[in-house]
């Protein structure tokens, strides 16, 4: 049973730092992995989708990686700013098509000015 | 675009009573929506899967019987929690995928926050 863990549960950082947050899943059998970001009272947004065959994608200052193999990717947050505060969800897709996600329990960033 | 909304927001229902959550593509038709739920401090967990005209499909452990699902049209999902008791309370989360779209595209509603006292 594919289990996706995120680490760490909760995190608080003055404005302007870089910081990484990590994603473990116990399956490497995926087809995609996704980050969300999770406002209260919003729905989820997603910010990047990375196939299993790729290593990284970028969009703007966030950064996520792909290491399938070993079960693990990475959201890099470059420069950050208060209005990054917010609940970041990692999820991944089965290795089949059709199937929704499997969801993280999320790390909640605090970013203060 | 591809804006998904969700109505009510919040709901407080006593014990025994139902409660009926829609879940609307507002830009778009969508074939498929799917259902989770995620418990204070737990993972976004899939309910269900619903098919516009079709049966749903629900995972292993959740009640079909309980958590009814009609998805009558291509932009409008509900979900009726029937005999509601407190350990239903949770916040409810629906999702649709765009007609035509590739199988991992999809939007997420906002939310609905359920309390039963």
């Amino acid at each position: 049973k594919q289990e996706v863990t995120q680490i760490p549960a909760a995190l608080s950082v003055p404005e302007g730092e870089n910081l990484v947050l990590n994603c473990s899943f116990t399956d490497s059998a995926i087809y995609n992995l996704q980050w969300f970001r999770q406002d209260p009272g919003k729905g989820l947004t997603s910010l990047l989708l990375i196939q299993s065959s790729q290593r990284e994608q970028t969009s703007g200052r966030l950064n996520a990686s792909l290491d399938k193999s070993s079960g693990r990717s990475t959201l890099y947050i470059a420069a950050s700013q208060p209005g990054d505060s917010a609940t970041y969800l990692c999820a991944v897709r089965p290795d089949f098509s059709g199937t929704a996600l499997i969801f993280g329990k999320g790390t909640t960033l605090s970013v203060s000015s | 675009g591809a804006v998904v909304s969700q109505h009510p927001s919040r709901v407080i229902c006593k014990s025994g009573t139902s409660v009926k959550i829609e879940c609307r593509s507002l830009d778009f038709q969508a074939t498929t929506m799917f259902w989770y739920r995620q418990f204070p401090k737990q993972s976004l967990m899939l309910m269900a899967t619903s098919n516009e005209g079709s049966k749903a499909t629900y995972e292993q452990g959740v009640e079909k019987d309980k958590f009814l699902i009609n998805h009558a049209s291509l932009t409008l999902s509900t979900l009726t929690v029937t005999s509601a008791h407190p350990e239903d309370s949770s916040f409810y989360i629906c999702s649709a995928r765009p007609s035509g779209a590739t199988f991992y595209e999809q939007y997420f509603g906002p939310g609905t926050r359920l309390t039963v006292t």
